[in-house]
């Protein structure tokens, strides 16, 4: 089971910031929070991950809480094309075969409205 | 950014037909690759993982002998749907890391199998 709590769905106006959040409660002290976003009929795309302190790159911002059990993914500006279903995750530690890989949750649908 | 290629993007065939999925790392050495599927309206649902030049490991309730991986080079991995029939539609996604640990995984763009 995904072991995050992501919002159903949220609206974001075009080129305001989208903001969204993401519960983790139960992460352990060396799992990092991945995001990644899933465009119709696509694959995921990575985002942007974090262990404990904030990351930025060209795509989205990271905000992990001090205690890191919730986290918040910013686009500063969103756009159409940033409507798609974003995915939280932590990542798993290595165990038995499945050797950290991705378990994804339901995942927030962004819609992007004009 | 770092690509993976799978190829095809989308397959019809008959029932009882063998296919086969290409996933390919083109800008970096996979260690692992994983093999997702995705039902509509869903969320990717891990099937296996397999490390270059080892057997997969398969989730629980994926059978081996219907979905075989081959993952015989760090930059490729094939998926091969034995004997497909219409429960075997679905949409199929390869992920490729990197030797480092806690490198992003990062996704084909899917393949559309459709079993008539």
């Amino acid at each position: 089971d995904a072991k995050t709590t992501q919002p159903t769905s949220m609206d974001c106006a075009e080129g305001r910031a989208a903001n969204l959040p993401c519960n983790h409660s139960t992460i352990s002290g060396n799992e990092y929070v991945y995001w990644y976003r899933q465009i119709h009929s696509q694959g995921p795309q990575y985002i942007i991950h974090g262990l404990k302190n904030n990351e930025t790159n060209e795509m989205a911002s990271l905000i992990i809480t001090e205690d890191r059990k919730s986290s918040t993914l910013i686009l500063p500006h969103a756009t159409l094309r940033d409507t798609a279903v974003y995915y939280c995750i932590v990542r798993v530690p290595n165990y038995g075969g499945s050797q950290g890989n991705l378990i994804f949750g339901k995942g927030t649908k962004l819609s992007v409205k004009p | 950014g770092a690509v993976v290629s799978q190829h095809p993007s989308w397959v019809i065939c008959k029932s009882g037909t063998s296919v086969k999925i290409e996933c390919r790392s083109l800008d970096f050495q996979a260690t692992t690759m994983f093999w997702y599927r995705q039902f509509p309206k869903q969320s990717l649902m891990l099937m296996a993982t397999s490390n270059e030049g080892s057997k997969a490991t398969y989730e629980q309730g994926v059978e081996k002998d219907k979905f075989l991986i081959n993952h015989a080079s760090l930059t490729l991995s094939t998926l091969t749907v034995t004997s497909a029939h219409p429960e075997d539609s679905s949409f199929y996604i390869c992920s490729a890391r990197a030797r480092t640990d806690y490198q992003p995984q990062h996704f084909g763009d899917g393949t559309r199998l459709s079993i008539l």
